[in-house]
């Protein structure tokens, strides 16, 4: 169980579009999601908190305009990037905290972006 | 605030060779302790975690104890394999509600036959 899935896996796209990213988890329901985001051979840098049905708190530096995240269900959180920009290429990874039982994230697979 | 320290890789080992990454931590409370791997091109997945002081967690032959004490997790693994490539990331959360996890940095574990 806990399993969270991300699609795309992977995604290329011209410079000045838009680039969703689904996270859901699988099997079980999840109030909190997160998104975070990963450069080359660094740790993961937390974007934002996306709560059910409100608004996502994003992290000092993060521009909540051009990253648009949703979490419409307790299953189904999506980061929209915006206008994307070659310097928006990156590893993108969700993780997911059930909703009841110890605080523990269960993340997906990641999304690598590459904007050209 | 709650920060996590390990150390800098990479770490180049032989096969069966022993592995200790070192992991400290600052954190207001009683955080659980964590530790994730991620093997190249994928996400995170959990290893081991241990949610109070003295726990042991352990997994495919990893261990690592909470010494509050100390304020460490110490990762260790008694003889590597190369199938053990791969970065190694500890972190922390508190336990109330549903915060995000603080990662170390990551160490880059390399082993060769």
């Amino acid at each position: 169980g806990a399993v969270v899935s991300q699609h795309p896996s992977w995604v290329i796209c011209k410079s000045g579009t838009s680039v969703k990213i689904e996270c859901r988890s699988l099997d079980f329901q999840a109030t909190t999601m997160f998104w975070y985001r990963q450069f080359p051979k660094q740790s993961l840098m937390l974007m934002a908190t996306s709560n059910e049905g409100s608004k996502a708190t994003y992290e000092q530096g993060v521009e909540k305009d051009k990253f648009l995240i949703n979490h419409a269900s307790l299953t189904l959180s999506t980061l929209t990037v915006t206008s994307a920009h070659p310097e928006d290429s990156s590893f993108y990874i969700c993780s997911a905290s059930r909703t009841s039982g110890i605080n523990e994230q269960f993340f997906g697979p990641g999304t690598r972006l590459t904007v050209l | 605030g709650n920060s996590v320290t390990q150390m800098e890789g990479p770490v180049t080992l032989s096969e069966e060779a022993f592995l200790t990454i070192n992991c400290t931590y600052t954190a207001t409370g009683y955080p659980s302790l964590f530790w994730y791997v991620q093997y190249p091109g994928e996400g995170l997945q959990l290893l081991l975690k241990a949610t109070k002081a003295d726990d042991k967690g352990s997994n495919k032959g990893f261990e690592a104890t909470y010494r509050k004490e100390t304020t460490s997790f110490h990762l260790e693994k008694g003889s590597v394999q190369v199938s053990d490539s791969a970065v190694y990331f500890c972190a922390l959360t508190t336990n109330s509600g549903n915060t995000p996890l603080v990662f170390g940095k990551g160490t880059r574990l390399s082993v060769i036959a």
